[in-house]
């Protein structure tokens, strides 16, 4: 089975900065997919952004961009221009080659006034 | 359009009872997921299905059944529920790729908060 770590349980970013969530996984696929979750307080799971592993050039989705390492087994989430709704909790998860679904333990993100 | 539906939103069990989580979603979508979320522990997939008729099991599949009689929905049961089912459980569903790969948006229900005791 692939697993997802998260390393990060909090992390907290100022206002207008920019903050980098951690991911790395597990496996001997070639070709898999990537995603970062969003969790509010309200628990609704929103996708933030994905991305394909046989893509070499990394996802964007406005303020939020990836760091894709595929050889490292590495995928970041940058945040830039933080906002109060930023504030959540983000998981990172995994689809495999049978589409199975493997998520991180996930990372408090605090965004501080 | 509703998206995906979960009932009930909130559950509480005497160990041994049994019951049915519902979930249900109204855009045809071919694939269907349970995930429960512990805390610290992230979400684990339970079982999932890619059609009517066809079901499988995820990384977490023991004391639950699954069935996918149409499109539609997709019911969770616990059979003889055990305090360690304690957890909040997340349907979610999307559409299939043309290589029968889930690798579109996946939509979540609102989440079932089930308490046994």
């Amino acid at each position: 089975a692939q697993t997802v770590t998260q390393s990060q349980p909090e992390m907290s970013v100022q206002e207008a900065e920019t903050v980098t969530l951690s991911c790395t996984y597990d496996t001997s696929e070639s070709d898999y997919y990537l995603f970062w979750y969003k969790q509010p307080p309200s628990r609704q799971m929103i996708l933030v952004i994905r991305q394909e592993a046989y893509k070499q050039q990394n996802a964007t989705e406005n303020r939020f961009s990836v760091n894709f390492q595929k050889a490292a087994k590495s995928f970041s989430l940058k945040i830039s221009d933080s906002q109060l709704g930023d504030a959540a909790m983000y998981f990172c998860a995994y689809r495999s080659a049978d589409n199975q679904f493997y998520f991180g333990t996930g990372t408090s993100l605090t965004v501080i006034p | 359009n509703a998206g995906v539906t979960q009932t009930p939103k909130f559950q509480v069990l005497k160990t041994g009872q049994s019951m049915t989580l519902q979930c249900a979603q109204d855009m045809n979508h071919e694939y269907m997921s349970w995930y429960r979320q512990d805390p610290g522990m992230g979400l684990r997939l339970i079982h999932y299905s890619v059609g009517a008729g066809i079901t499988d099991q995820g990384e977490v599949p023991n004391g639950y059944n699954v069935s996918r009689s149409t499109t539609e929905d997709f019911p969770l049961r616990l059979l003889s529920a055990a305090p360690s089912q304690t957890s909040v459980y997340f349907c979610a569903s999307s559409f299939l790729g043309l290589a029968g790969d889930s690798t579109d948006t996946q939509y979540f229900g609102p989440g079932t908060r089930l308490t046994v005791l």
